[in-house]
Parts: C-alpha cells; sequence; structure tokens
C-alpha cells in the first residue's frame, strides 16, 4: 500500500534548525517531493529527491533514504515567515502523488 | 510567469445545487488535477486528466464529476451539492514528460456548502 506520515505539527525559534520527517511505505517511489503551503494560499514547490541523499538549496535541504522509506526536510536560520505547512509527497511508479497529511510549522519570535 | 488559476477564492452554496469549478492553466500542460483538502486528511484526489477529453477517477470521486474540453481548462462538477463537500479545493497541473517537475498549483477554492 502507499501510506504518507508526518507529524501534525511542530513549533521552533526564529534562527534555530528544524528537521520534518516523512516516512512512507510503499513498493517504490519515482521521486519525493517537498511542498510549502501558507495558510490560504496555494502549496508551492520546494524540493524534490529521486536519489538517496541530501538535496540543498538556500536554507532548505531534503534528504532520501529509499531503502528506509525516510525523508525529511532541513530548514536552517527559521524565519518567521516560514511559519507554514509542509507537505511530503511520493510518486509511485505510473501513478499521481500521494501526499502525507502535512506538518504545520509555527516559528515563534 | 507560469500560472494556474481558479475562477473563484470563496464560494457559498446551497444543498442541492449543481456547482462548477473552474481551473485554467496557461503552461500546455498535458496533466491535471482536482483534489480537496481537509485538515488532518492532506490532499485527496477527485479526478484528473491526462489529455483533452480524457478523464480518469481518483481516490474519492463520488458525487463530483469533471469536464476536459480544451486542453488549459479543467472543470470539476458537484452534481448535487452537499454539506460533506464543504472543503478546499485545489487544481494543479503538471507537464506531460511525467512528474518529476512537480505540480503547479492554483490558489485553492474554498467552498462551503449550507
Amino acid at each position: 500500500g502507499q501510506n504518507i506520515d508526518q507529524p501534525t505539527e511542530m513549533t521552533a525559534t526564529e534562527g534555530a534548525i528544524v528537521q520534518i520527517n516523512c516516512t512512507y511505505q510503499t513498493s517504490g517511489f519515482n521521486g519525493l517531493f517537498w511542498y510549502q503551503q501558507h495558510a490560504g494560499e496555494a502549496p508551492t514547490f520546494l524540493s524534490y529527491n529521486v536519489l538517496d541523499g541530501l538535496e540543498e538549496k538556500g536554507r532548505f535541504s531534503s534528504f532520501l533514504s529509499r531503502s528506509k522509506g525516510y525523508s525529511y526536510l532541513l530548514l536552517k536560520e527559521l524565519q518567521m515567515k516560514d511559519s507554514a505547512s509542509y507537505l511530503c509527497a511520493g510518486l509511485p511508479y505510473g501513478q499521481n502523488f500521494v501526499f502525507g497529511p502535512g506538518t504545520r510549522l509555527s516559528v515563534l519570535p | 510567469d507560469v500560472k494556474v488559476t481558479q475562477s473563484s477564492r470563496y464560494l457559498v452554496k446551497r444543498t442541492g445545487e449543481k456547482v462548477f469549478l473552474e481551473c485554467v492553466q496557461d503552461m500546455d500542460h498535458e496533466n491535471m488535477f482536482w483534489y480537496r483538502q481537509d485538515p488532518g486528511l492532506g490532499l485527496r484526489l477527485i479526478y484528473f486528466s491526462y489529455d483533452v477529453k480524457m478523464k480518469e477517477k481518483g481516490d474519492i470521486p463520488e458525487g463530483y464529476s469533471v469536464s476536459r474540453e480544451k486542453k488549459e481548462r479543467f472543470s470539476l462538477i458537484l452534481e448535487s451539492a452537499s454539506t460533506n463537500q464543504t472543503s478546499m479545493y485545489l487544481c494543479a497541473s503538471s507537464s506531460g514528460g511525467g512528474h518529476s517537475y512537480g505540480y503547479t498549483f492554483g490558489s485553492g477554492t474554498r467552498l462551503t456548502v449550507v
């Protein structure tokens, strides 16, 4: 089956580092995506991993371990504007995206 | 700037009404999708289309239908709105070369059925 799990809510302090985990059970994903969604707005693409390892994009990095069914999104130097929901999405071979429930991150001053 | 445009940000409809949600993309994408998003449940796929005149059921198609007469437009239809269809509806598109470029989402339509 295809199931993606994420923590529902997280809280962190401005300037800190936060790691949002995502675990999945599937026979195979063609990629693992992270989206950011501010309240009342559309999700926007953040990062994409197709191979194991770390992808870095400025303050945001994403990691994937396919053998462990595990990914994380790492946010450094947190800013207030990073308060949003973060959606983990897997792409099974030959199928459409499967989305996790999303993690609502609150950044406190 | 590429865009997926949903015709309404907020809608209030009465139970039993026929509701049309419109989505237009200007990226010449082959693939288009309709999701609903509810707290704690994430995004759930209602219907999708990989080409004009083509439509496929997603995970929760009951109570919905779709229309894709032109490549750029994908419409979601609630045949007889019910209160359990109160939700945020998101349209998305992607290129036909595969989903490896991710989705571009519209801003969403928050539908309330009273």
